[in-house]
């Protein structure tokens, strides 16, 4: 039974480029939420998807954005990248709005 | 402003011994809490968590006690392994399933 997955493992990119982070849910999930992890500090939360919507979204400006596809798998981009950007970005997966959330390994983005 | 918050950035006991971990949280609204290790570049790790409506949950080596009137819950590790070393986070949610972290505990198991 496959966990939460998450590609690529890591990532550098330059200030205003963009990037597209992907997230597969743990098999029976349909709810994925994203989550940021700066050096140092807590996981914050970014949004979260179901059933292809975004249903709640955390203090994140519109630079990020996200999709769900009808397979649950879900992307996370970030426009016009801000050095701050860089951080661990962390895909949790539930059903439904189950509080135990999975979580994948990140993905570490750095910004340039 | 810090919902959930736990004030000690880091825990050092001898293996075998009792570690016991705190989170302190502001918010009334909250009804679930959870508590999550998690080690260097790996995702939180799911161990335990405990309803608004209890005020204790064991789960073989960890217990977590909640004091709904003190806003104050605790993770506590019996006895305690030097695989136990790992940041613990501690989480809480109102009514859905988005968690609200506190700023995370390291701790450090001595053999």
């Amino acid at each position: 039974d496959a966990g939460v997955t998450q590609s690529p493992t890591h990532l550098i990119k330059t200030r205003g480029q963009q990037v597209t982070l992907r997230c597969s849910p743990k098999s029976g999930h349909d709810t994925v939420s994203w989550y940021q992890q700066a050096l140092g500090q807590e996981p914050q939360f970014i949004f979260q998807y179901y059933e292809e919507e975004e249903r709640q979204r955390g203090n994140f400006p519109d630079r990020f954005s996200g999709h769900q596809f009808p397979n649950y798998s879900s992307e996370l981009n970030v426009n016009a990248l801000l050095l701050g950007d860089s951080a661990l970005y962390l895909c949790a997966s539930s059903w439904r709005q189950d509080v135990k959330l999975f979580f994948g390994s990140g993905t570490q983005l750095s910004v340039l | 402003d810090q919902q959930v918050k736990q004030n000690s950035p880091s825990l050092s006991v001898q293996e075998g011994r009792i570690s016991i971990l705190n989170c302190d949280y502001t918010n009334s609204m909250f009804d679930y809490f959870l508590w999550y290790k998690k080690y260097p570049a790996e995702g939180p790790t799911f161990l335990i968590s405990i309803s608004s409506i209890k005020d204790k949950n064991e789960d073989g080596r960890f217990t977590v006690f909640l004091n709904k009137s003190a806003k104050h819950l605790s993770l506590h590790i019996v006895p305690s392994q030097p695989g136990d070393s790992a940041v613990y986070f501690c989480a809480a949610s109102a009514g859905t399933n988005k968690l609200i972290f506190g700023t995370g505990t390291l701790l450090a198991v001595q053999p």
